[in-house]
């Protein structure tokens, strides 16, 4: 199935570091979601945008919503070891169902303490 | 715990079998939603209920793969004939019309 165009694919940083990572696709999307998904859970939700050039935070994280509506990035600021995990972008295309979102392959992070 | 709840958490099958999974969403939310998570990958959908009626099935759906929501409350998952490609976590997840999707812990199937 169609999957957005994530990066990097993997991040190894130092504690304290801020950390961006981003999402593409050929595709104009109507909303952007930001996940968490850590082993052997289901993703959580972080952020979602339904504007574009809409720029949200949620404590040290923040997202935003491309102006052609094909990107989005998400920042972490000050990463701490807990931030580990496997950050989604998602994303609900132009014309499809609210349900059917299509996700990337995921940003591995890791934080060195 | 007012979460989207799966059951099992692990199922390890044979080859052949067949295999259903449990998801009862939060309790309020009219929509719910099956995915399929490979190693490496994102989650890809399956399927889409509102309340009762089945909406939307992905291609990836193939013929051994059913699931319904009788009540419009929990659904079930079926695969029948299960295959080693059938490998993956199966999450769930739900919402109403207006919030975005909530998912569950998933139920992580192993075909052997």
């Amino acid at each position: 199935g169609q999957q957005l165009n994530q990066s990097p694919q993997s991040m190894f940083i130092q504690e304290g570091e801020d950390v961006s990572m981003n999402c593409t696709s050929s595709s104009i999307f109507n909303t952007w979601l930001w996940y968490k998904q850590e082993p052997g859970e289901g993703p959580v939700l972080l952020i979602a945008l339904y504007k574009a050039g809409e720029l949200t935070s949620n404590g040290r994280l923040t997202a935003q919503f491309g102006i052609t509506r094909k990107d989005s990035f998400l920042n972490i600021s000050a990463s701490i070891p807990s931030d580990v995990g496997i950050y989604f972008c998602a994303g609900q295309r132009y014309g499809g169902s609210q349900g059917n979102l299509i996700f990337g392959k995921g940003t591995k992070l890791s934080v060195k303490p | 715990d007012t979460g989207v709840s799966q059951d099992p958490r692990h199922k390890i099958t044979k080859r052949g079998q067949n295999v259903t999974f449990r998801c009862d969403p939060i309790s309020e939310h009219n929509r719910l939603y099956w995915y399929r998570q490979t190693l490496g990958q994102g989650p890809e959908f399956l399927t889409y209920f509102q309340n009762e009626a089945q909406l939307e099935k992905s291609r990836l759906l193939s013929d051994r793969f059913s699931a319904e929501r009788p009540k419009g409350s929990f659904s079930t998952l079926e695969i029948q004939r299960t295959e080693q490609g059938d490998s993956a976590m199966y999450l769930c997840a739900s919402s109403t019309s207006n919030t975005e999707a909530f998912f569950g812990q998933g139920t992580r199937l192993t075909v052997v």
